[in-house]
């Protein structure tokens, strides 16, 4: 267990609804990201938050978006979504302002979009 | 934009064998790498990593190289178990003081048989 939660731990809905995924960093944590598995791509980047700000951004589609709360934690808002849009959403969290802290992944949200 | 290849995508070795991933990476910011081991149904979890000041690191049977010029970097596990079978993602990318933006690569899955 990395300390890392993610609700819920399945969702399925359909093409055009908007959902939104939760992830609650370790303890401690500032910084949290989001990540997309598809099965025929590797993790796919979608954001950053440190401390509450957007710090880097990756291949986050328009209709995605994402916030960082005061108390650390975050959540993942899809909209309009589309059949690709099926995957497994990861988020991620590490500590503080040093350099090189290690990713600690959630057990990840499984999204099917039918 | 950032591309990391990572190359093979299967690998199958036999128990006590050595395996080599390696993998190459566009941006020449970049100065953190790091490899995650992905066991089915599993979240990635990180098992070495390297900084772009250091050549080469090794923790018992996995090391990792770093080669800055050519912008490639390999995973080496010697004296290969059963329970090393796994997706192993590498990553590269920049961090800096609350900021960090991983580009992975699309995984190497790695069977080793008995």
């Amino acid at each position: 267990d990395s300390g890392v939660t993610q609700t819920p731990k399945h969702l399925i809905t359909a093409t055009g609804q908007r959902v939104t995924l939760r992830c609650s960093p370790r303890s401690g944590d500032l910084s949290v990201y989001w990540y997309q598995q598809s099965l025929d791509q590797g993790l796919q980047f979608l954001i950053h938050y440190y401390n509450g700000e957007e710090r880097a951004k990756g291949n986050i589609l328009e209709r995605f978006s994402a916030q960082q709360f005061p108390d650390l934690h975050s959540e993942l808002n899809l909209s309009s979504l589309e059949l690709g849009d099926s995957a497994l959403y990861f988020c991620a969290s590490s500590g503080g302002p040093a350099l090189y802290n290690e990713q600690f992944f959630g057990p990840g949200t499984r999204l099917t979009v039918l | 934009g950032e591309n990391v290849e990572q190359h093979p995508s299967t690998l199958s070795v036999q128990e006590g064998d050595s395996a080599v991933i390696k993998c190459t990476y566009s941006d020449s910011a970049s100065n953190y790498f790091p490899w995650y081991k992905q066991e089915l149904g599993k979240r990635p979890q990180l098992i070495i990593d390297i900084r772009s000041n250091v050549g080469e690191k090794k923790d018992q049977r996995i090391a990792v190289t770093l080669n800055k010029t050519a912008k490639h970097f390999s995973l080496h596990i010697t004296e290969t178990q059963p329970e090393d079978s796994a997706v192993y993602f590498c990553a590269a990318g920049r961090v800096n003081t609350g900021f960090q933006k991983l580009v992975f690569g699309t995984g190497t899955r790695l069977l080793v048989s008995p």
